[in-house]
């Protein structure tokens, strides 16, 4: 079965910095596309990055230049580095996994990590 | 960007009756040669992840209740629930797939009367 774990997310003060990680399994990680999604409390989902096979990388407008989506195929792993945090920020993460005929809708998600930031 | 709007924000039913979900993008989502529309619909639970229900505005996701099923073209698709179960109760998105920034509708909160 696939399994998508993140783990990463706490309390932060605004303008701080906060790696998300996402464990995987039950799939062959360099085959997929991976995707980062959020969700603020109550509120609907929100894209936030794409790493293709290939390497190359997308990004919501909001977040270019503070957040860098990567991989470490060695540990099957996804990652978020968020830099310079605002309020807007605040939500659940989740990791989600591109289809497997590569189109980028998500075929399977994690359960979540919250990033709450606040002073 | 491409918005996607969906309608109605929410909707209470009873048990056995049809749910119909309406979602609409600003361009149209049938983006490649291969006449298919980069469409996907999502359930979410309360506390739980989003899950696929259907993609290619048609094709039902492996395991999806025949229930389910999503229609449209274009810029105008339908999510169609044939007879609302209490187990059905949750918010359903949209989803397009055409162009980055991959965008979502707002959400339709579906319950029981």
């Amino acid at each position: 079965d696939v399994q998508l774990v993140e783990s990463g997310g706490g309390l932060v003060q605004p303008g701080g910095s906060l790696r998300l990680s996402c464990a995987t399994s039950g799939f062959i990680f360099t085959n997929s596309d991976m995707h980062w999604v959020r969700q603020a409390a109550g509120k609907g989902l929100e894209w936030v990055s794409t790493l293709y096979t290939g390497g190359n990388t997308y990004y919501v407008d909001s977040v270019k230049g503070r957040f860098t989506i990567s991989r470490e195929i060695a540990k099957k792993s996804l990652y978020l580095q968020m830099n310079s945090l605002t309020t807007a920020d605040t939500a659940v993460y989740y990791c989600a996994r591109g289809s497997t005929s590569g189109y980028f809708y998500f075929d399977s998600w994690g359960q979540g990590t919250l990033v709450t930031v606040s002073s | 960007d491409i918005v996607m709007t969906q309608s109605p924000d929410s909707l209470a039913l009873s048990l056995g009756e049809r749910a119909t979900i309406n979602c609409k993008s600003s361009q149209r989502l049938l983006c490649s040669s291969n006449n298919k529309n980069y469409l996907a619909w999502y359930q979410q639970h309360p506390g739980h992840p989003p899950k696929l229900l259907i993609y290619w505005a048609s094709t039902r996701e492996s395991g999806v209740p025949d229930r389910f099923s999503g229609s449209g073209s274009g810029t105008d698709f339908t999510l169609t629930i044939s007879s609302l179960q209490a187990e059905d109760v949750a918010v359903y998105y949209c989803q397009q797939y055409c162009t980055t920034p991959l965008t979502f509708g707002g959400g339709t909160k579906v319950e029981i009367k």
